[in-house]
């Protein structure tokens, strides 16, 4: 078990450019979640998958952020026109279940805007 | 989103010390997810609570959901403890929504 997969673990943009973060779940976890790391703001729930369908995406900002899951066996988290304020760590995390259960972490994903 | 609140911000422990975390929410939480952030970054969980106690090794959490707070206890501290301590509860509406703690910084020392 290779645990949760994410890539690249470091991602530099220019302001404007658009950046794809990918996240591979632990096979057989229904249940995926992507959440931001900054110094300022901490950890942040950005949203969540229950069998590849989309639920809550309360915690993206409107414009510019979108997530996709296509298939069971990764997810999408796609910024466009980066700014300086995306510059943080990004997140995945998957669990069998939407809750009442561990939920387990990837690497993540530095994102540094110029 | 309901503040959680984590206590102290810092801590310095020897070696073979031990020592108790706190993490206290607002209102009454479904559970508390603790994680250990190491010097990678990297999240690794710890513990999931409902409600109780649970231990493994020499760690040890317990879970008050009516009294609002969590412990995570660590005895025989050694280096490899060294990281930042993070406590995640479930709210009772949105149990999948992990809400994070600030978060204590330990530093074990030779």
């Amino acid at each position: 078990n290779a645990g949760v997969i994410q890539t690249p673990r470091h991602k530099v943009t220019g302001k404007g450019q658009e950046a794809t973060l990918w996240c591979e779940p632990i096979s057989g976890h229904s249940a995926v979640f992507w959440y931001r790391q900054t110094i300022v703001q901490g950890l942040e729930f950005l949203t969540y998958f229950r069998n590849q369908a989309p639920i809550d995406d309360s915690g993206m900002p409107k414009e510019r952020f979108s997530a996709q899951m296509p298939n069971q066996s990764h997810s999408t988290l796609k910024i466009q026109s980066t700014q300086p304020q995306d510059s943080a760590v990004y997140l995945c995390a998957s669990s069998p279940r939407d809750w009442g259960y561990e939920q387990y972490f990837g690497p993540g994903t530095r994102l540094t805007v110029l | 989103g309901m503040p959680v609140e984590q206590n102290p911000p810092a801590l310095s422990l020897y070696e073979g010390a031990e020592s108790g975390l706190r993490c206290n929410f607002s209102t009454t939480m479904k559970g508390v997810q603790w994680f250990q952030q190491n010097h990678r970054g990297r999240l690794i969980t710890l513990f999931y609570l409902a409600q109780g106690t649970k231990e493994n090794g020499r760690l040890k959490s317990t879970f008050n959901s009516k009294e609002r707070y969590s412990t995570l206890h660590i005895k025989d501290a050694q280096l490899e403890d060294s990281g930042t301590y993070f406590c995640a509860v479930e709210p009772n509406n949105m149990g999948y929504k992990l809400t994070f703690g600030t978060g204590t910084s330990l530093l074990v020392d030779p």
